[in-house]
């Protein structure tokens, strides 16, 4: 019974591609993450959306956008994709609640190639 | 600005020996203070987390953390290293102050390497 699922697991493309990876959460938390964790392992936050409105977008290029139907899913698809997107892509929820933790989701390993 | 420095990359230590993994942290105002681990090809599983209150937390697995604010510390502890304990380890510092916005600040990751 996960509760914040990601999908793919992996995925391998050629650069120029268009991808999309998404996430769900059955916790019922009303914020949703995208974190990206690089070939150093440094893990940095990329967008956070409260209730499918858009709170905070790390100065990620525009070629990334998320996209959140409801508050149970947030997906994110990258346009023309680059050598340098290549990392490990979270998924994690919270409650709205000043000191909540985040619960992350397995990870998208994105290559490109 | 807020950050977190982990200033150890590694960690090494003996089966059953205690262990530390040392974090410091910046906020400007009152720190929400949590430690993740990752395991190989695996997301971040929560240990603990230090909101307010009592000083030592005591998390998943054995771990606790030690909230120091006078040394802006939140170090990682465990009595005695399990093999399986072998990870790596985040500390990462969310401002409780009226600018939250939820996001979480880490620092660079601790590799623990506990051997038999």
């Amino acid at each position: 019974d996960t509760a914040v699922s990601q999908t793919p697991k992996y995925l391998v493309t050629q650069m120029g591609n268009d991808k999309s990876i998404k996430c769900e959460q059955n916790l019922g938390h009303d914020t949703m993450y995208w974190y990206k964790q690089d070939s150093k392992k440094f893990l940095k936050i990329m967008f956070s959306y409260n209730n499918k409105e858009l709170i905070i977008n790390e100065t990620v290029p525009n070629r990334f956008s998320p996209k959140s139907p409801d508050k149970a899913h947030l997906n994110l698809h990258i346009n023309s994709l680059e050598l340098g997107d290549s990392a490990v892509y979270f998924c994690a929820s919270s409650q709205e609640v000043r000191g909540a933790e985040a619960f992350f989701g397995q990870g998208t390993r994105l290559t490109v190639v | 600005a807020q950050s977190v420095a982990q200033p150890e990359d590694q960690v090494n230590v003996a089966e059953g020996n205690p262990l530390t993994v040392k974090c410091t942290y910046s906020v400007s105002g009152n720190p929400y203070l949590f430690w993740y681990v990752q395991y190989p090809n695996r997301g971040l599983q929560f240990l603990l987390k230090y909101i307010t209150g009592d000083n030592l937390v005591k998390g998943s697995y054995g771990f606790e953390a030690e909230f120091n604010k006078s040394q802006t510390s939140f170090h990682l502890k465990k009595p005695s290293a399990l093999v399986s304990d072998s990870a790596l380890y985040f500390c990462a510092v969310r401002d409780g102050g009226s600018g939250n916005t939820g996001k979480l600040i880490f620092g660079q990751g601790t590799t623990l390497q506990v051997k038999p």
